[in-house]
């Protein structure tokens, strides 16, 4: 109940092209999520977020899109370049009653490859 | 600014062999966090730590322990470790905890031999 699935495993897009990573949660409880990029030889850095109270969240060519009913959401990377070549993870918040510990489920990961 | 900052950034240990991983953020931040990134796993939380003088179990504490004296300081250790644990280690840490954002250091990769 408290994992996030995360697909595809890989992913080659032309550049130009639209990204579409998805990920899939059990636990409704579960408020807050997170997608992270990591770039090889680095840390994550979060790249965008959204709650579950909106639809849709789009930042330049980076959008998730949310389905509560589904328990699902993607991220959608528009006109993607080969600059965005790297590793993306989605994330869940774990809300335990009342505590705010910020602890994070994360997905699997995503290796993106933009071919120029 | 530093941010936050992990040492070593390699190393390399025999079974059985301890060490001790530090994190040092200089971002004021309450919350601090060690995770483990495996192939295929994601990042898995180790332990976390919501203040100066806290700590607690995160999904995957067995065979680390950690502390957390100093508020800009978090300390990850092995104290016997084991193949398992080859892995590469990340720190991080939150102004706000749950809906913050975290921010990473650049990794610790551990090689138990």
């Amino acid at each position: 109940q408290q994992q996030v699935k995360q697909s595809p495993q890989s992913l080659i897009v032309q550049k130009g092209g639209i990204s579409i990573i998805n990920c899939a949660y059990e636990n409704t409880a579960f408020d807050y999520f997170p997608w992270y990029q990591q770039f090889p030889g680095k840390g994550p850095a979060l790249l965008i977020a959204i709650r579950p109270d909106v639809s849709e969240k789009k930042e330049g060519r980076f959008t998730i899109s949310f389905n509560k009913s589904a328990k699902q959401f993607s991220l959608h990377i528009m006109d993607s370049q080969p600059g965005d070549s790297a590793t993306y993870f989605c994330a869940a918040d774990i809300r335990a009653g009342s505590s705010n510990t910020g602890k994070l489920i994360f997905g699997q990961g995503t290796t993106l490859q933009v071919k120029p | 600014n530093a941010g936050v900052t992990q040492t070593p950034k390699f190393r390399v240990l025999k079974t059985g062999q301890s060490m001790t991983l530090l994190c040092a953020q200089d971002m004021n931040h309450e919350y601090m966090y060690w995770y483990r990134q495996d192939p295929g796993m994601g990042l898995r939380l180790i332990h976390y730590s919501v203040g100066e003088g806290t700590t607690a179990k995160g999904e995957v504490p067995d065979g680390y322990n950690v502390s957390r004296l100093k508020k800009q300081n978090f300390l990850l250790g092995l104290e016997s470790a084991a193949p398992s644990q080859t892995s590469v280690y990340f720190c991080a840490s939150s102004h706000t905890g749950t809906g913050g954002e975290q921010y990473f250091g650049p990794g610790t990769r551990l090689t138990v031999t």
